[in-house]
């Protein structure tokens, strides 16, 4: 069990297009999602915290309009980098988390590249 | 001061040895602390988790705290090539229990 995918896996777009990301937790229901971005050999970064029904929080530095989080269900949550540019270019990561025994479990996703040419 | 610090590595050991990994922190808030496994290339894996009063063991690894010096070890017994990867420890902080990472340990594992 807890099992969280993305989707897509890989992505290259254009400067200037948008691209949107989803993540799925398949087999639980996740009281909260998280976004991240990571940067070769650098490690995670949070960029937003997202519950169903209501507006991602975004950590500092982190563009809520250029990153568009949309959490439409307790098992889909959607990232949409806005108007790309090659500096966008990043693996993304989306995580799940889920009460069990008295500790937040976050399961995370398998990631999807992100190119901008 | 970064609230969670593991030496980066990387740490390369030959295959059957055992394997110390070690993160201190500097939140004594932190109540419990998740440890991850990440691969090249792939989202981060849960290996296992130990409150701030305990040690616990999970096959062949085992996670130790020591709450009076701010210090958390992840022993791995019996390591083998696949065992390299990257281990990552996160306490989760907060209401939202938002993970704070430390840049992780690359660890490798030699034949």
């Amino acid at each position: 069990g807890a099992v969280v995918s993305q989707h897509p896996s890989r992505v290259i777009c254009k400067s200037g297009t948008s691209v949107k990301i989803e993540c799925r937790s398949l087999d639980f229901q996740a009281t909260t999602m998280f976004w991240y971005r990571q940067f070769p050999k650098q490690s995670l970064m949070l960029m937003a915290t997202s519950n169903e029904g209501s507006k991602a929080t975004y950590e500092q530095g982190v563009e809520k309009d250029k990153f568009l989080i949309n959490h439409a269900s307790l098992t889909l949550s959607t990232l949409t980098v806005t108007s790309a540019h090659p500096e966008d270019s990043s693996f993304y990561i989306c995580s799940a988390s889920r009460l069990a025994g008295g500790a937040d479990e976050q399961f995370f996703g398998p990631g999807t590249r992100l190119t901008v040419l | 001061q970064k609230e969670v610090e593991q030496d980066p590595g990387p740490l390369s050991v030959p295959e059957g040895a055992i394997v110390s990994l070690n993160c201190t922190y500097s939140n004594s808030a932190f109540q419990y602390f998740m440890w991850y496994r990440q691969y090249s290339r792939k989202g981060p894996e849960l290996l296992m988790y130990t409150y701030s009063s305990g040690n616990k063991e999970d096959g062949r690894f085992t996670a130790q705290v020591d709450k009076s010096s701010k210090y958390i070890s992840l022993f791995i017994r019996d390591s083998q090539p696949s065992d390299s990867a990257t281990y990552l420890c996160a306490p989760p902080t907060g209401t939202a229990s938002k993970l704070t990472f430390g840049t992780g340990t690359r660890l490798q594992v030699t034949l």
